[in-house]
């Protein structure tokens, strides 16, 4: 089955720098990468998701790169804002299957 | 639009006592999911439900039976709880019947037991 990698576990940048988020997957068929944010006492919720036929999604300040030779995809997160902090999860999913999500990453912006 | 819709927030439980975590959506989703969320684990699948009248056991299972009453809702029952069952439990929703799409989650329920 899908296995997914996610890496740093933690991650502080200074306001204002850029975030790097990265994931590996296992199962070549997965064709549908989604990115979650959870900020604290509250669900993870969808900010950003990409799908094989694509190389790269961009939404304002945050976008996903997908490397399907190497099996990883990133999220980039520029500008960071204070409100940025939060964790973080990669998942990935072949069609019409569950996901699978990464450990997650605490993301720290200081100000 | 409500979403995902858990209840109850809170919880606090003695060893061996049961208790029903219910969860609806609104979204007319087929597939419904529950995971449990502990420090530094990430979310780990308990039980999900791929369409109505269907239900499969995720990740950890144990411990754990649930319900799909209708598209609507999909409950978690704890018949005789444990301390190792205290944790964030998240309900989840998705369209799965033709493609995939992100889950939507709701904001959680927090179960102590004591």
């Amino acid at each position: 089955g899908e296995n997914v990698e996610q890496h740093p576990s933690t991650l502080s940048v200074q306001e204002g720098d850029s975030a790097v988020i990265k994931c590996t997957y296992s199962d070549s068929a997965s064709n549908y990468f989604p990115w979650y944010k959870q900020e604290l006492g509250k669900g993870p919720q969808l900010i950003i998701d990409i799908r094989s036929n694509v190389g790269e999604k961009k939404d304002q300040r945050i976008a996903v790169t997908l490397n399907k030779t190497a099996k990883h995809f990133s999220l980039h997160i520029t500008e960071t804002q204070p409100e940025d902090s939060a964790v973080y999860f990669c998942a990935a999913s072949r069609r019409s299957a569950k996901l699978v999500f990464g450990a997650g990453t605490i993301l720290r912006v200081k100000s | 639009n409500a979403g995902v819709t858990q209840t109850p927030k809170f919880q606090v439980l003695k060893t061996g006592q049961s208790m029903t975590l219910q969860c609806a959506q609104d979204m007319n989703h087929n597939s419904m999911y529950w995971y449990r969320q502990d420090p530094g684990m990430g979310l780990r699948l308990i039980y999900y439900s791929a369409s109505e009248g269907t239900t499969d056991k995720g990740e950890v299972p144990n411990g754990y039976n649930v319900s799909r009453l209708n598209k609507r809702e999909f409950s978690l029952r704890l018949e005789s709880a444990a301390p190792s069952q205290t944790s964030v439990y998240f309900c989840a929703s998705s369209e799965l019947q033709f493609d995939n799409y992100g889950y939507t989650f709701g904001s959680g329920t927090r179960l102590t037991v004591v």
